[in-house]
């Protein structure tokens, strides 16, 4: 068990949909990261944030949004959902960023289908 | 951006044999990790590299940073290995990952 929390694991929804992801991260780390696994692009980064503040932004669609709250879980939002979306979504938490050598622990995974 | 090669895509060996995968990165890093994902989909941090070499059990890990080599071994290799391994590195935020090597260890 990483510490690691995502809910739900699994998730089915039509497409134009709205979908939240949520993830609470390892007691007493500060970044939380949200990663999408689908079977073409296999694994990119999407988002981080850092203690409330988005750090840096990867492959992240316009449809997607992420924040953190002041308790340090985060969530992913996911709108006008395309069957392209479907995909198994990570999040993983560090102590500090990956800039400062710290190990990231990753949680099991949402997956999501768009049907 | 940073390409982060694997090789090999795919692996089937027997068990009790010496298994080694590579990853080979374009850009100065920060640090490389090499994690571990089972057919159900959970993702296992394995090592965090940023230099030299590091050992846990019968996995090993060394990474080359000159030339942007590093490679994971797993000694006495067991059935319970068959994953896939994936290689990753930070850039120096979020995580820039492998295609993966799916190993299969046969008894």
């Amino acid at each position: 068990d990483s510490g690691v929390t995502q809910t739900p694991k699994h998730l089915i929804t039509a497409t134009g949909q709205r979908v939240t992801l949520r993830c609470s991260p390892r007691s007493g780390d500060l970044s939380v990261y949200w990663y999408q696994q689908s079977l073409d692009q296999g694994l990119q980064f999407l988002i981080q944030y850092y203690n409330g503040e988005e750090r840096a932004k990867g492959n992240i669609l316009e449809r997607f949004s992420a924040q953190q709250f002041p308790d340090l879980h985060s969530e992913l939002n996911l709108s006008s959902l395309e069957l392209g979306d479907s995909a198994l979504y990570f999040c993983a938490s560090s102590r500090g960023g990956m800039s400062d050598h710290t190990e990231a622990f990753f949680g099991q995974g949402t997956r999501l289908t768009v049907v | 951006k940073n390409e982060v090669e694997q090789s090999p895509q795919n692996l089937t060996a027997q068990e009790g044999e010496f298994i080694t995968i590579n990853c080979s990165y374009s850009v100065g890093i920060s640090a490389l990790h090499w994690l571990q994902q089972h057919p159900g989909g959970g993702i296992v941090s394995l090592f965090m590299l940023s230099s030299g070499k590091k050992k846990h059990g019968r996995l090993i890990a060394t990474i080359n940073i000159q030339e942007k080599h590093s490679s994971l071994h797993i000694t006495a290799s067991h059935p319970r290995d068959s994953a896939v391994y994936i290689c990753a590195v930070s850039p120096p935020d979020g995580l820039t990952f492998g295609k993966g090597t799916h190993l299969i260890i046969q008894p």
